[in-house]
């Protein structure tokens, strides 16, 4: 398989301020990376398609500006979300693969805004 | 744009017993299909997956079988095991696009 690590593992904060998710691939490369939002008891949800080097491309109702998308390498993307309120809480997944159709997800991101 | 329905949402089987979850999908183009495994606060785990120019995948106890024409797939899991116990997703897409398209998913619970 393939290696995907993110950053932090979990994060409390307050509401008002940006917090930013690191996502990388530890073993491939990844022209493009993917970021789903993941409430309790709910599915996967595609947020946005990180796109390596171009802008990031978001799915019908996500808020781009909200959540910033910088792939600025083959091997890490970030999300930061921006002016973060308590419903932006949220299990934070990335995924990428070896240009392959697998996708390896990261072991995801626990934001809690307070 | 594709939509992918997962059932049922909840399922419980005795050990030993089979488990069987279904999906069905949308899109025509949609070609391959994943099915992941993920425990409570944890990453989806891969746990197989097949491609449109197949009907039926098995590794060990876990099996997939793919209807193309009925746009339905299903997971099948023999001889379960208390360690089953999860919270199934299956997903869609399309070859090269790596973009999926996720069920709703299915907690399993095996009842020892």
């Amino acid at each position: 398989g393939a290696v995907v690590s993110q950053h932090p593992s979990w994060v409390i904060c307050k509401s008002g301020t940006s917090v930013k998710i690191e996502c990388r691939s530890l073993d491939f490369q990844a022209t493009t990376m993917f970021w789903y939002r993941q409430f309790p008891k709910q599915s996967l949800m595609l947020m946005a398609t990180s796109n390596e080097g171009s802008k990031a491309t978001y799915e019908q109702g996500v808020e781009k500006d909200k959540f910033l998308i910088n792939h600025a390498s083959l091997t890490l993307s970030t999300l930061t979300v921006t002016s973060a309120h308590p419903e932006d809480s949220s299990f934070y997944i990335c995924s990428g693969g070896r240009n392959t159709d697998t996708q390896y997800f990261g072991p995801g991101t626990r934001l809690t805004v307070l | 744009g594709e939509n992918v329905e997962q059932h049922p949402s909840t399922l419980s089987v005795q050990e030993g017993d089979s488990a069987v979850i279904k999906c069905t999908y949308s899109d025509s183009a949609s070609n391959y299909f994943p099915w992941y495994k993920q425990e409570l606060g944890k990453r989806p785990q891969l746990i197989i997956d097949i491609r449109s120019n197949v009907g039926e995948k098995k590794d060990q106890r876990i099996a997939v079988t793919l209807n193309k024409t009925a746009k339905h797939f299903s997971l099948h899991i023999t001889e379960t095991q208390p360690e089953d116990s999860a919270v199934y997703f299956c997903a869609a897409s399309i070859t090269g696009a790596q973009k999926l398209v996720f069920g709703q998913g299915t907690r399993l619970t095996i009842n020892p």
